[in-house]
């Protein structure tokens, strides 16, 4: 069965410092894909990485990075110099062959000035 | 519009009624997606679509909910009967193709029931 553990509930933060998001999973496929997504007050989900189980390469995406570590099963996201309009839930999750995700329960980021 | 769009965005219903929540998917996207998501939880799957054809709706909680995208476009999700426990924001969402792609979602419509 699949399953996403985001064991932070709520992280706060001042402007400027560094924060990283945990991502656990569970899956018994060997082919499978991860995801994060970012929840404004807004409420829509907006896109934010997928990567698939062979490629652990990390990425980095200006002040974002994300860190594949498939020996772990954790897919952890580090904000860099974070920014009050940082401030949402942010969602991990995963999707195996079949196309519906399975997400976590989220992490409220709040970045105070 | 360019993305995903859902209305009503905010329904109130009265415990018993049936409501209809409506699906506008971005233009050409084959995939169409219903989640559930609970207050203070991460969305759940609810159903899903490919073209017209319903693939999987595994995830409907029972047999009051309904789900249909007649011509392969605009999707509606119905739920007869409302129940308490239904309140919660009910997000859509599409992809251009089948397979693990990334899903555009809309801005929810939020349904409280009385």
């Amino acid at each position: 069965a699949q399953k996403v553990t985001q064991a932070q509930t709520e992280i706060s933060v001042v402007e400027k410092e560094d924060v990283t998001l945990d991502c656990v999973y569970e899956t018994r496929d060997t082919t499978y894909y991860l995801f994060w997504y970012k929840q404004p007050p807004s409420g829509e989900l907006v896109f934010l990485i997928r990567r698939n189980s062979f490629d652990e390469q990390n990425e980095i995406s200006g002040r974002y990075s994300w860190n594949f570590q498939k020996s772990t099963s954790s897919f952890n996201f580090t904000i860099t110099a974070s920014q009050v309009v940082d401030s949402a839930v942010y969602f991990c999750a995963l999707s195996e062959r079949v196309n519906k995700l399975v997400f976590g329960a989220g992490t409220i980021l709040r970045v105070k000035s | 519009g360019a993305g995903v769009s859902q209305s009503p965005r905010y329904k109130v219903a009265k415990r018993g009624q049936d409501v209809a929540l409506r699906c506008d998917p971005i233009s050409g996207h084959v995939s169409l997606f219903w989640y559930q998501q609970a207050l203070g939880q991460g969305p759940e799957f609810l159903t899903y679509f490919q073209n017209e054809a319903q693939l999987d709706k595994s995830g409907l909680p029972s047999d009051r909910f309904f789900a249909e995208r007649p011509e392969g476009s605009v999707s509606t999700l119905k739920i007869q009967r409302t129940q308490q426990e239904d309140s919660a924001v009910y997000l859509c969402a599409s992809s251009l193709a089948s397979g693990s792609v990334e899903q555009f979602f809309g801005p929810g419509t939020r349904l409280t029931v009385l």
